[in-house]
């Protein structure tokens, strides 16, 4: 069982719905929860952070997560074309030697149509 | 917000010589830095991590005396590929961990091209 899943995609939304991306992981111990985007050819960047139970929300961004569930997701309300990308989900897992390492899942990409 | 810069961002050199890559953190100090690899269409493969003053942790099946890893001060890591061969050209991204708030900050990458 791989560390952090996620469905590969391609998401496709129309413009103005929202985007649901979903991420389970497989360490329980797992203390820290992170979504980036990252466009064909660049780097990834942060999205946003969540690091207990329940919602975040940050502008069109809502970050959810479940730790019963080992669940994490990112949904983008009034999704729009340039939201067209690769979402990475990366989790920091109980680690005593390096609290700061990412596991990275493979990325949802998502294509937003007008 | 937090800015990692990355030199070159692009490089192209014939096999069986060294490259060295630069990553910053402009506006905070990150004690950890980490070296990632990604090729075409997949995702991001963690090399190493770097701790500024002490020797960096390889991940498994990277070769340590293959990439040289320095991490000399709070605001730069370099990360070297000595005897590039063509299997080496990829993407590689660098990141620095805020030691305030254990987030990482990706820098633009380096793409690298060996002949």
């Amino acid at each position: 069982q791989k560390e952090v899943e996620q469905n590969s995609g391609p998401l496709s939304v129309p413009e103005g719905a929202i985007a649901s991306l979903n991420c389970t992981y497989s360490d329980r111990g797992s203390q820290s929860f992170f979504w980036y985007r990252q466009y064909s050819g660049k780097s990834p960047e942060l999205i946003m952070s969540i690091y207990s139970n329940g919602d975040k929300e940050d502008g069109r961004f809502t970050a959810q997560l479940n730790k019963a569930s080992q669940y994490v997701s990112l949904l983008i309300r009034d999704s729009q074309p340039s939201d067209s990308a690769t979402y990475l989900c990366a989790v920091t897992p109980p680690d005593l030697y390096n609290t700061d390492k990412l596991i990275f899942g493979t990325g949802t990409r998502l294509q937003v149509f007008p | 917000g937090a800015v990692v810069s990355q030199h070159p961002s692009r490089v192209i050199c014939k096999s069986g010589t060294s490259v060295k890559i630069e990553c910053r953190s402009l506006d905070f100090q990150a004690t950890t830095m980490f070296w990632y690899r990604q090729f075409p269409k997949q995702s991001l493969m963690l090399m190493a991590t770097s701790n500024e003053g002490s020797k960096a942790t390889y991940e498994q099946g990277v070769e340590k005396d293959k990439f040289l890893i320095n991490h000399a001060s709070l605001t730069l890591s370099t990360l070297t590929v000595t005897s590039a061969h063509p299997e080496d050209s990829s993407f590689y991204i660098c990141s620095a961990s805020d030691r305030y708030t254990d987030t990482q900050y990706f820098g633009p990458g380096t793409r690298l091209t060996v002949l």
